[in-house]
C-alpha cells in the first residue's frame, strides 16, 4: 500500500519564477492538505482540498494556489517566487473531512536563489 | 501569541532517562490533538493521538488538559532512537474542515 508520494524531491528555482509541486494521496484518502515548513519551524498550513475544491486556507498570499484532480491527487503552484519561499513543502492526505489523521509525504525541498 | 507553543529545547538526556514535553494552545474550540515525531529532514510521522483520559503506548504517555489548554508527552526509559523533534499538533474545526496547527517542535537528543 503506497503512502503519500510527492514529486519532485528537490527543486532549485530563481526569484520570480513559478513552481508546481505534486502529491498523490495514500490509497483510500480523498483529502489533501499542503504545509510549508521553514528551517527550524513547525509546518504551516497552506490549504486543504476535498472534492476538487479548496475548503480552507491558511495565511498565505494568492501567489500560492492549488488544484485537486478527480483521482484525488493535487498540485501546489507558487508564482513569483521569493527568497522566503525556500522551505520544505509537505503534502498530507486523510480520509474525508472529519477528525481523521493526516499522513505526510516526504516533502519537496524548494530552494529559491 | 502563537496558536501552539512548545519549548524548542534542545533536551539532552542520557539513555534510560524520563523526559517530559509540554505544549499549550490558544484556540479553545480545538477538537483533536496529536504528537508527531519528525526526524531530521524527514516527514512528520504520527506518534500518538491525545485524549482527555490520557493514553499510553509502550514507553510513551500523552495527556490533555482542556481546562488549562495544555498537552503533555512523557517518554520513559529513553532510547537513542528516540532522538528526534517532537511536534505538538492541534486541530480546530472551521465549517467542518480540520486543519493541523503545529508547534515549532521540541528537539530531543538521547545521549549514550
Amino acid at each position: 500500500d503506497a503512502g503519500v508520494t510527492q514529486s519532485p524531491t528537490h527543486l532549485i528555482k530563481t526569484r520570480g519564477q513559478q513552481v508546481t509541486l505534486r502529491c498523490s494521496p495514500k490509497s483510500g484518502h480523498d483529502t489533501v492538505s499542503w504545509y510549508q515548513q521553514a528551517l527550524g519551524q513547525g509546518p504551516q498550513f497552506i490549504f486543504q482540498y476535498y472534492e476538487e475544491e479548496e475548503r480552507q486556507r491558511g495565511n498565505f498570499p494568492d501567489r500560492f494556489s492549488g488544484h485537486q484532480f478527480p483521482n484525488y491527487s493535487s498540485e501546489l503552484n507558487v508564482n513569483a517566487l521569493l527568497l522566503g519561499d525556500s522551505a520544505l513543502y509537505l503534502c498530507a492526505s486523510s480520509r474525508g473531512q472529519g477528525r481523521n489523521i493526516q499522513y505526510f509525504g516526504a516533502g519537496t525541498r524548494l530552494s529559491v536563489l | 501569541r502563537k496558536e501552539v507553543e512548545q519549548d524548542p529545547g534542545p533536551f539532552n538526556v542520557p539513555e534510560g532517562a524520563t523526559v517530559a514535553f509540554n505544549c499549550t494552545y490558544s484556540n479553545s474550540a480545538s477538537q483533536s490533538f496529536f504528537w508527531y515525531r519528525q526526524d531530521c529532514r524527514k516527514e512528520p510521522k504520527l506518534l500518538m493521538s491525545v485524549y482527555s483520559s490520557g493514553n499510553e503506548d509502550g514507553r510513551f504517555t500523552a495527556q490533555l488538559n482542556r481546562a488549562s489548554q495544555y498537552i503533555s508527552l512523557l517518554i520513559r526509559d529513553s532510547k537513542l532512537s528516540d532522538s528526534a523533534t517532537y511536534l505538538c499538533v492541534v486541530s480546530p474545526t472551521t465549517s467542518g474542515t480540520y486543519k493541523y496547527i503545529f508547534g515549532t517542535g521540541t528537539r530531543l537528543k538521547v545521549l549514550a
